[in-house]
C-alpha cells in the first residue's frame, strides 16, 4: 500500500464552479500537510500548510485535514482557468527527513 | 529573491555519458533534496541532506551521487548515464525536515 493515495483525475470543471480535491493517506504519525500546485513545466510551488486536524483557509482556497480519517482535501471558490495546473498533496512526520507526495491531481478550468 | 536556482533547465545526453545536475539556494535552508518526476508517477526522492557535509540516500538513489559542501550547493551526479535516468529533475529546500520544500524549476533530461 502506498503511503500516500491521490486521485490522477483529469478533472475539468466549468469556471466559477467549487472543486474538492483530496488524498488519503496510511501512516497515522504524519502530522504536517501541505498542498502544491505545478503549472506545466515548472516546478511545484506550496499553496497551503497545515499542521494536524482543523482548517485553514487562504482567500480562494481552503485546506482541511480529518486525522480520524487518515484524509485531507482542498477546496478551491470560485475556480478560475488560471487555477489549471497539477495539484500535489504532501505529508510528513513531525521527526521527518521526508515528505511523502501524492501522484498529483490534473486540474482544467474551462472558461 | 532567486530561491533555488536550477541549470541546465535542458539537456540531452548520449548513453554511458556523465553529467552534474547544479543546483543552489539562497534562503539560507538547512535542507535540501533531489526529486525525479516521471509522467503519473509523482516525486520519488533520490538524496536529501540536512546539512553541509551530511547527504543521506532516498527512494531511488541508484545510478546518482551527491556531494554538499556548502549550505547553498547540492548538485546531483550522474557517472554512466542510462535511458531509465531520462526524467525531470527537481531540486528543493527547506529550513527544517517539517517546514514545507522550495522547488526550482527542474532539470528535463532526455538520455538518448
Amino acid at each position: 500500500q502506498k503511503e500516500v493515495e491521490q486521485d490522477p483525475g483529469p478533472l475539468s470543471v466549468p469556471e466559477g464552479a467549487i472543486v474538492s480535491l483530496n488524498c488519503t493517506y496510511s501512516n497515522s504519525a504524519f502530522q504536517y500537510f501541505m498542498w502544491y500546485r505545478q503549472y506545466s513545466r515548472k516546478g511545484p510551488e506550496l499553496l497551503m500548510y497545515t499542521y494536524s486536524s482543523g482548517n485553514k483557509e487562504d482567500g480562494r482556497f481552503t485546506a482541511q485535514v480529518d486525522k480520524s480519517s487518515k484524509y485531507i482535501s482542498l477546496f478551491i471558490r470560485d475556480s478560475q482557468p488560471s487555477d489549471s495546473a497539477t495539484y500535489l498533496c504532501a505529508m510528513t512526520r513531525d521527526t521527518g527527513n521526508q515528505f511523502y507526495f501524492g501522484t498529483g491531481t490534473s486540474l482544467t478550468v474551462i472558461p | 529573491n532567486a530561491g533555488v536556482t536550477q541549470t541546465p533547465k535542458f539537456r540531452i545526453l548520449k548513453i554511458g555519458q556523465s553529467m552534474t545536475l547544479q543546483c543552489t539556494q539562497d534562503m539560507n535552508h538547512n535542507y535540501m533534496y533531489w526529486y525525479r518526476q516521471d509522467p503519473g508517477m509523482g516525486l520519488k526522492l533520490i538524496y536529501y541532506s540536512v546539512g553541509a557535509g551530511i547527504t543521506d540516500k532516498g527512494e531511488v538513489p541508484n545510478g546518482y551521487n551527491v556531494s554538499r559542501s556548502t549550505t547553498e550547493d547540492f548538485p546531483l551526479r550522474l557517472e554512466l548515464a542510462a535511458p531509465s535516468q531520462t526524467s525531470v529533475y527537481f531540486c528543493a529546500s527547506s529550513y527544517s525536515g517539517y517546514q514545507p520544500q522550495h522547488f526550482g524549476d527542474g532539470t528535463r533530461l532526455s538520455i538518448l
